[in-house]
Formats: C-alpha cells, structure tokens, sequence
C-alpha cells in the first residue's frame, strides 16, 4: 500500500509558541491531503481538506488563522498550529489521497500521527 | 450530513473465533463509499476493507469481510479466526462517492482478543 510519513511523531511544547508538522507521501503524489484531529477515545474528526497549490478548505468550527495549512507539493502538506494552548493538546493525523490507477483509487491512507502536549 | 453509528463500543472475542463488528450509516446518496480502518495501540489507522455502494457483491480481504445491506444503510465487518494482532479500534467511515472526498467516521468499537 501507499506509505505517509508524519513528523513529529510527538511534540511537546509551551503555550503561545508555535508547532509545525508535516505529512509526507512517500511513494505517490497527493494533489489532496487531510488533516484531522482525535481527542483521546473518540473518533477521527476532520479539521481540514489540503489541496496542492491552492488554499485549504477548512471544516465548520475550525479556525484557519489557528491552524494553518500549507501544500505546496505533491508530496508534502504542513500543519502548523500556532498560539498553541493546552487546549490544542491532541494527536493530529493527516492523510493522503491516492490517484495513481496502479494503486485502488480514492483511498485514503493515513500517517502515524502527532501527539501534541502544550504546556 | 452523512452519519456513521457504531453502537459497540467494545467487543471480545476468544482467539480463533469469529467476530462481527456493526455499522450502519446515514444518507440520501445512492453512489457512495464504505470503509473499515483499524487503529492498534500504535494509533496508526490501517485500512481493513473497502466497499463501493454499487457492487452487490460483498468484498472480502483474507479473513476479513464485510456484509453490505444497502437498503438497511448496514455496513458490518466480520472478522474470521480471530488472531492477538487484530486487537484494536476498528472505524468504520463514509465517503461520497461525489467531489466531497471527505471521510466521516464512526465513534469506533474496540475489539479485545482473548487467548
């Protein structure tokens, strides 16, 4: 299958500072990545719709000057948290779409994720 | 708004045996997707199996498949000889088939493997 990588796997850092994570395709170009955000036992909600070259689209409740998103490649797409407080803490997952016909169509295959802890 | 409910939030089963997840969704499409992801501990989401709306034919990957009831908007994942690695969330998600590509996700059902 189709392999993302995500850096940092876990990041730790004081409130007011910013973080910046990246998702990685490895092995196939994702003209559209997804980033979401999971809070301990729940399920995966979707934070935002990253499309390559262009501006991202943000789902409702999502603040886009908080989080910004920059995919300024086919193989890269950037997360960048800024003003962290401990209410961003988090693990934040992002995904890749794949379009390549040599491998299944419109799946989307995810990262590792990041546990973000603000303090 | 599509919506995905997965009303077992945790299920066992005995290794070897077999275990049926549930799902069931919510929409006015008639073209769409149906995916089941697993989470292990590592917190890495695995894709399990996948189903489009317009094959009848219920998909099947080694010991996994799933049972599609269209008209029911049911959706559920069987999991044959049940083995330690398969302990993990499992999410079942939606996706249109549509320009919207995004995935809504069920609230997930932990699985626990009893040797």
């Amino acid at each position: 299958g189709a392999v993302v990588s995500q850096h940092p796997s876990r990041v730790i850092c004081k409130s007011g500072t910013s973080v910046k994570i990246e998702c990685r395709s490895l092995d196939f170009q994702a003209t559209t990545m997804f980033w979401y955000r999971q809070f301990p036992k729940q399920s995966l909600m979707l934070m935002a719709t990253s499309n390559e070259g262009s501006k991202a689209t943000y789902e409702q409740g999502v603040e886009k000057d908080k989080f910004l998103i920059n995919h300024a490649s086919l193989t890269l797409s950037t997360l960048t948290v800024t003003s962290a407080h401990p209410e961003d803490s988090s693990f934040y997952i992002c995904s890749g779409r794949v379009q390549d016909s040599r491998i299944a169509k419109n799946i989307q295959y995810f990262g590792a994720g990041t546990r973000l802890s603000v303090l | 708004a599509q919506t995905v409910t997965q009303s077992q939030p945790e299920m066992s089963v005995q290794e070897a045996e077999t275990v049926t997840l549930s799902c069931t969704y919510d929409t006015s499409e008639s073209d769409y997707y149906l995916f089941w992801y697993k989470q292990p501990p590592s917190r890495q989401m695995i894709l399990v199996i996948r189903q489009e709306a317009y094959k009848q034919q219920n998909a099947t990957e080694n010991r996994f498949s799933v049972n599609f009831q269209k008209a029911a908007k049911s959706f559920s994942l069987k999991i044959s000889d049940s083995q330690l690695g398969d302990a993990a969330m499992y999410f079942c998600a939606y996706r249109s088939a549509g320009g919207n590509e995004k995935l809504t996700f069920g609230t997930g059902t932990r699985l626990t493997i009893i040797p």
